[in-house]
């Protein structure tokens, strides 16, 4: 089974609507990320958290929530989804200081119409 | 993180080695170099991570130049698999303040028969 894993893997919605992206990972790590990726843009950062009390803004947290539910999860939040969140979103996670590695997951694509 | 320059696709024939090539002339003492490849609209995967000594994995090995101005990701046997885009990045480990990973465009690797 993936270590971290993210639903759904696709995903249609309509302008204005709210959507919830879903992050669980076994890997046991404390922090975990939501990024974002858009062609020729590489991935950015929308929010992060070190442990389910600590929840932080990235580069691109507009228009976007999260909630930290529990070590294992991490959910991603469109309020009131745009065109322009139409993209690629990944979930990782890594552990705490001095470790390297950031562990993804497969990826959403959402599309907004 | 260290600006990095990688050409910007390569090709390789099955079996034999994949030298990928990165620049990064302003790194820093404390700045580890670190390896990640993305298969078409996957999840992006950690390879491997260097300061200044070679490394080596079950993956790949990483040769970093004396002056860590450059180094060197070496797939000793591509397969067809291994077709993804490569990306190097420069970063400290931890900042205390955010993980996170900044991916540039990095080197499109195609293998071949």
């Amino acid at each position: 089974d993936a270590d971290v894993t993210q639903t759904p893997r696709n995903r249609i919605t309509k302008t204005g609507k709210r959507i919830m992206l879903e992050c669980s990972q076994t890997k046991g790590h404390d922090r975990m990320y939501w990024y974002r990726q858009d062609p020729g843009l590489g991935l950015r950062l929308i929010y992060y958290s070190f442990d389910v009390k600590d929840i932080n803004k990235g580069e691109i947290s507009d228009g976007y929530s999260v909630s930290r539910q529990a070590q294992a999860k991490f959910s991603l939040s469109l309020e009131s989804a745009i065109p322009n969140q139409t993209a690629l979103y990944f979930c990782a996670t890594s552990g705490g200081a001095g470790i390297h590695e950031q562990y993804f997951g497969p990826g959403t694509r959402l599309t907004v119409t | 993180d260290a600006k990095t320059t990688q050409p910007p696709s390569m090709d390789c024939a099955e079996g034999r080695a994949a030298n990928l090539p990165c620049n990064h002339s302003t790194i820093s003492g404390n700045e580890y170099v670190y390896w990640y490849r993305q298969i078409h609209s996957q999840g992006p995967q950690y390879i491997i991570h260097g300061l200044k000594n070679n490394e080596t994995n079950e993956m790949a090995s990483l040769i970093i130049t004396e002056d860590r101005k450059s180094s060197t990701l070496i797939l000793p046997h591509a397969t067809l698999r291994d077709t993804a885009v490569y990306y190097c990045i420069v970063r400290v480990p931890y900042t205390g303040t955010a993980s996170k990973l900044t991916f540039g465009t990095g080197t499109r690797l195609q293998v071949t028969l």
